[in-house]
């Protein structure tokens, strides 16, 4: 069954460093997402991507967030300056079809020093 | 804005029926979805509702009125596997931003 990958499983990094989590969506989908949950909480949307642009962002994607589709397979989240308060669960997800079922990856554990 | 309200937590007994209930408020809804989540895992996707009425996979039916902004997802033949946390969702128009509620915490006991 095709699943959604992401690396790594956890990132150490210390504030104020630059960070890319990366995902591999499933390969005939054409809709991609990146949603956080710090532990505990509700998971919140950051962005969702299609045809090679940012479709919708939320209020805490600002410009210290970005996500590019290098080639034909990556998807990746860079934070570009890390803060405490970026320590959390970072999930991936892709769709075939934006307004159904989106396939989450298992996340990428982030955690700022 | 987007809001959605859930019960924090509900506890059930093996083999009962469980309703968990979730209200929204939003512009441009489009769709209310459900997902869960065990501990340490990621959300896995259980059901969609786009129009008003019942939707049902195997244990698992979810059910949608727009009208009065409200759907629940029921669970049936509760197994001690479901415990998790489940959480209601919804998509603007053209789906592109899913907002996820808080969550409802389900026990199952034997």
């Amino acid at each position: 069954e095709p699943e959604v990958t992401q690396t790594p499983s956890h990132q150490v990094t210390q504030m104020g460093q630059e960070v890319i989590l990366r995902c591999v969506p499933i390969s005939n989908h054409l809709y991609f997402y990146w949603y956080r949950q710090i532990l505990g909480q509700k998971v919140e949307f950051l962005v969702s991507f299609y045809n090679n642009e940012i479709s919708e962002k939320s209020e805490i994607f600002d410009d210290q967030f970005s996500v590019e589709r290098p080639d034909g397979s990556n998807f990746t989240l860079k934070i570009r300056s890390t803060k405490l308060e970026d320590s959390a669960m970072y999930f991936c997800a892709s769709s075939g079809d934006a307004t159904y079922e989106q396939y989450f990856g298992p996340g990428t554990r982030l955690t700022v020093t | 804005g987007q809001s959605l309200e859930q019960p924090s937590e509900v506890t059930a007994v093996e083999g009962a029926i469980v309703q968990i209930n979730c209200t929204y408020q939003t512009s441009g809804f489009y769709g209310l979805s459900w997902y869960q989540q065990h501990d340490g895992g990621a959300p896995t996707f259980l059901s969609y509702n786009g129009l008003d009425g019942l939707e049902e996979t195997g244990r698992f039916s979810s059910f949608l009125s727009r009208s009065d902004s409200y759907g629940y997802l029921l669970l049936q033949e509760l197994q001690m596997k479901d415990s998790a946390s489940y959480f209601c969702a919804v998509s603007n128009t053209g789906g592109f931003k899913t907002i996820f509620g808080a969550g409802t915490r389900l026990f199952v006991k034997a």
